[in-house]
C-alpha cells in the first residue's frame, strides 16, 4: 500500500498569508490527525478526523482548520499567518486509536 | 497537551553500545507506543505494548512497561549510525488523541 503524502512538502508564505495543506491518507484508514511540530515543543495535536467529523481538537486558535473529504483525504488550512506559524506539519493516518502512520511532512516558514 | 515526559532529553554514545531513553505518563492508558523522527521527517511507528504487557521485543529494540510505576523504557542494543534520531513515546489519551512525549534525541558516534 502507498504510505501517507503530504503536499506541498515546502512552503514559503509572508505574514497575513493563508495557507492549505493537504494530506492522503493511506487507503482504508478512515481516521486522519494533523500535528504542529516546532523545535523544542514535541508534537502538538492540532486535530483528529474520522469519516468527515472532527472528533477532537487541540489547543489552537480558530485561525487552525481543518476538514476530511469523503475518500478520507484531508486538509488543513491556516488564515492570517503568524511567524511562529513557522513549523513542520504533520499528518498521520491510523485505523483505530493505535498505529499511526504518518507523512513526510509540510515544512512551512512564514517570513 | 503533553503527557508523556521522555527522559534523557538527549543522549549520546558510541555506536556498538546499549542506549536506555525513558518514558513516563500520568494516567492509565491501554496501550503505549514509540515512534522514531529522523531529521526533519515524519515519525516511523517502531513498537507498541499493551498496558498488561511488561515487555515486548522487536529486532534490537526492547521495551518495558510498568504501569505501577506510569513508566516504559526503551532499549535499542548495539546501537549503529543509522539509530541517530529522536524518540518520542505516546499513550492513548481521551477523544481518540495520541499523547506525545517532548522525545529523546539520540546521537550515535562513530
Amino acid at each position: 500500500k502507498a504510505g501517507v503524502t503530504q503536499t506541498p512538502r515546502y512552503l514559503i508564505k509572508t505574514r497575513g498569508q493563508q495557507v492549505t495543506l493537504s494530506c492522503s491518507p493511506i487507503s482504508g484508514h478512515r481516521s486522519v490527525s494533523w500535528y504542529q511540530q516546532t523545535p523544542g515543543q514535541g508534537l502538538q495535536f492540532l486535530f483528529e478526523y474520522f469519516s468527515e467529523t472532527q472528533r477532537n481538537k487541540g489547543n489552537f486558535p480558530g485561525r487552525f482548520s481543518g476538514r476530511q473529504f469523503s475518500n478520507s483525504r484531508s486538509e488543513m488550512n491556516v488564515s492570517t499567518l503568524e511567524l511562529g506559524d513557522s513549523a513542520l506539519y504533520l499528518c498521520a493516518s491510523s485505523i483505530r486509536q493505535e498505529t499511526q502512520y504518518f507523512g513526510p511532512g509540510t515544512r512551512l516558514l512564514v517570513l | 497537551s503533553q503527557q508523556g515526559e521522555e527522559d534523557p532529553q538527549a543522549l549520546s554514545i558510541q555506536e556498538g553500545e546499549n542506549a536506555t531513553m525513558n518514558c513516563s505518563y500520568k494516567t492509565s492508558i491501554n496501550n503505549l507506543q514509540w515512534y522514531r523522527q529522523n531529521s526533519g521527517r515524519g515519525l516511523v511507528h517502531l513498537i507498541l505494548i499493551r498496558s498488561n504487557e511488561r515487555e515486548k521485543h522487536s529486532g534490537r529494540l526492547r521495551v518495558t512497561l510498568d504501569t505501577s510505576k506510569k513508566s516504559s523504557s526503551l532499549l535499542i542494543t548495539a546501537s549503529r549510525a543509522a539509530d541517530t534520531a529522536s524518540y518520542f513515546c505516546a499513550t492513548d489519551g481521551s477523544n481518540y488523541q495520541l499523547i506525545w512525549g517532548a522525545g529523546t534525541k539520540l546521537i550515535i558516534k562513530p
